[in-house]
């Protein structure tokens, strides 16, 4: 089964609302990462191995471990907060991450 | 300052034409080298990854091969380009125990 879910796949927001993404794992967690897609594809990191709750700009990331599951919270949305939020878990000595199929995020003017 | 660069930035092949895609990394030596595809709308799975010079461990299989031929470099390639090939990979980089970082990634379309 899948290791790594996102809820939702899909969420539409009108600008300056609040976002909160999940982010549940069925193995153990050894790291997991959040990451930023924009449309082109390429990644961007916003969060590594989160324990408990961490802040960047208007990016909470939350992360439970013994309950396996995270959420990243966005505030104040932009439009260019706009793209596709991954959340990936890594194996042991990281060589391997597994990603969510993500939640797709519009935000709309 | 370590830099990750994917070429070519995008490719259109046919059915059954010879790919090669492109990583280098500069500015770190030995690194876990990985590469990573997404099909259109799908969810991103690792494909190989190789922790030295000619070492690669093959993770999916999806008619595709890839080789370390220096510290620096990942190649990805097929003799034979088939239809389901056709998505956007990634390469990235790490150190053991380290978060990967990407680079901006090969877009492909297989007509």
């Amino acid at each position: 089964g899948q290791q790594v879910q996102q809820s939702p796949a899909s969420l539409v927001l009108q600008e300056g609302e609040n976002a909160e993404l999940q982010c549940n794992f069925s193995t153990s967690l050894n790291s997991m990462q959040w990451f930023y897609q924009r449309p082109g594809g390429s990644l961007v990191s916003l969060f590594y191995n989160p324990s408990g709750t961490k802040h960047s700009g208007r990016l909470t990331s939350t992360t439970v471990i013994k309950e396996r599951r995270s959420s990243l919270h966005i505030s104040s949305s932009q439009t260019t907060d706009s793209g596709t939020y991954l959340c990936a878990l890594a194996n042991n000595a990281g060589a391997k991450l597994t990603f969510g199929g993500g939640t797709r995020l519009t935000v709309r003017p | 300052a370590q830099t990750i660069h994917q070429w070519p930035v995008a490719e259109i092949k046919a059915v059954g034409s010879p790919l090669s895609l492109g990583c280098t990394i500069k500015g770190k030596s030995s690194p876990n080298l990985y590469w990573y595809w997404q099909a259109t709308g799908g969810t991103l799975q690792q494909l190989f990854y190789s922790i030295t010079v000619g070492q690669v461990e093959s993770v999916v299989q999806l008619n595709l091969s890839a080789s370390r031929p220096k510290d620096d470099q990942f190649i990805l390639s097929t003799e034979k380009l088939l239809l389901s090939h056709s998505g956007f990979y990634l390469c990235a980089w790490s150190l053991t125990n380290q978060a990967p970082l990407f680079g901006e990634g090969t877009r492909l379309s297989v007509l």
